[in-house]
Order: C-alpha cells, then structure tokens, then sequence
C-alpha cells in the first residue's frame, strides 16, 4: 500500500509570492491534516479536512488555505509569502481522523521564502 | 503557552540500556496521547498510544506510562538499539474528530553502541 505522498518535495520562492502544496493520502483514508514544522516552533496544526469539508483550523492567518478533493487528496496554499514561512510541511492521513487515530505522515514539502 | 512540553531537548543512551524520555501536558481534556519518531529527511511514524483511562501501553520495547494526576507521561525504550536514534515527538489530542494532535518540540535520542 503506498504512503503519503507529497509534492513537491522541495520549493524555493520570493516574498510576496504565493505556493500551491499537493498531499496525497493512503487509498482509502478520508482525513488529510496539515502540520508546519519549524526548529522554534515544533510541528503545529494548519487544518484538517474530512469528505472536502475543513472541520478543525489552527491559529494561522488567513494566507494559509486549503482544499480538499472527492478522491481525498489535498492541496494546500500559503499566498504573499512572507520570509517565517520558511519551513517543512507535512501532510498526514488517517482513516476517518478520530480522536486518538493513527496519523500517517508523507515526507514533507521543504519550502525556502528567499 | 505551550500545551505539551519535553523539557529535554536531547538524551544520550548506551545501546542495550533503557531510555526514558518525558513529556508534561496542561490540558485536563487531552483524550490521547501518542508518540511519533521522526529521521531526516522524512516525515513522523507513529510508534505506540494511550488513551487517558489507560495508565500504560506496551508494545514490544516500547512502553507508555501515564500519571494523570501529574499530568506527565513517559515512553520507555528497552532495550535501546543504535537504530532508535531520532527525534521523538510527544503529541496529544482531543476528543473531537478532526482535532489537532499537540506536539511537543521534540527530544533527540542519541544510542551509542
């Protein structure tokens, strides 16, 4: 069975900018999450998405939206792109994402805002 | 303020021995906790549960303990092998679907053969 995957791996881009991240989960988990992962700050939730509707948001601001597809894949979009955006972003999946359920985490998509 | 903290970035353990890494909580409403391990270069693998009316979990090497009262748990590794060397991340999580798992800033364990 294939993991998650997660494209691209690796993304360098200016201020201002805006960055498209694609997650795709295990074949039949409904749940996709996003983390951002920097060395001050740990992992922390972006959102969660479950049958295209985002049911849980962390503390970002708006610039950091989501979507979700009929087929469960995700995207992710970080527009005007400011320098603290730099950072490693993880997609996970799980079946039906329930309290306590195991999280499958892709590789990431390491992003550099120069 | 950070919900789940592991107030040691780093332990270096001796292969064959035991490694105790900790994590503290705030939050009385946390319904699960989980540690993840994580190399370089790639993203977190899940590695054992509690749910919070359990006191401990074991699965193979890997035992969790959780003391509520202190709002402290703690993953055991025996024995430890060079191969666990990683960032291990402590994370914790409601009782909602779709909630978010706090994460810990992580401890580094180093074994050395």
């Amino acid at each position: 069975k294939a993991g998650v995957t997660q494209t691209p791996r690796y993304l360098i881009k200016t201020r201002g900018q805006q960055v498209t991240l694609s997650c795709s989960p295990i074949s039949g988990h409904r749940s996709v999450s996003w983390y951002q992962q920097t060395p001050g700050q740990g992992l922390q939730f972006l959102f969660e998405y479950f049958s295209e509707t985002q049911r849980n948001k962390g503390n970002f601001p708006g610039r950091f939206s989501g979507r979700q597809f009929s087929n469960s894949r995700s995207e992710m979009n970080v527009s005007t792109l400011e320098l603290g955006d730099s950072a490693l972003y993880l997609c996970a999946s799980s079946v039906t994402g329930g309290s306590g359920e195991k999280l499958f985490f892709g590789s990431g998509t390491q992003l550099s805002v120069l | 303020d950070q919900q789940v903290k592991q107030n040691s970035p780093s332990l270096s353990v001796q292969e064959g021995r035991i490694s105790i890494l900790n994590c503290d909580y705030t939050n009385s409403m946390f319904d699960y906790f989980l540690w993840y391990k994580k190399y370089p270069a790639e993203g977190p693998t899940f590695l054992i549960s509690i749910s919070s009316i359990k006191d401990k979990n074991e699965d193979g090497r890997f035992t969790v303990f959780l003391n509520k009262s202190a709002k402290h748990l703690s993953l055991h590794i025996v024995p430890s092998q060079p191969g666990d060397s990683a960032v291990y991340f402590c994370a914790a999580s409601g009782r909602r679907a779709g909630t978010a798992l706090i994460f810990g800033k992580g401890t580094t364990l180093s074994v050395s053969s």
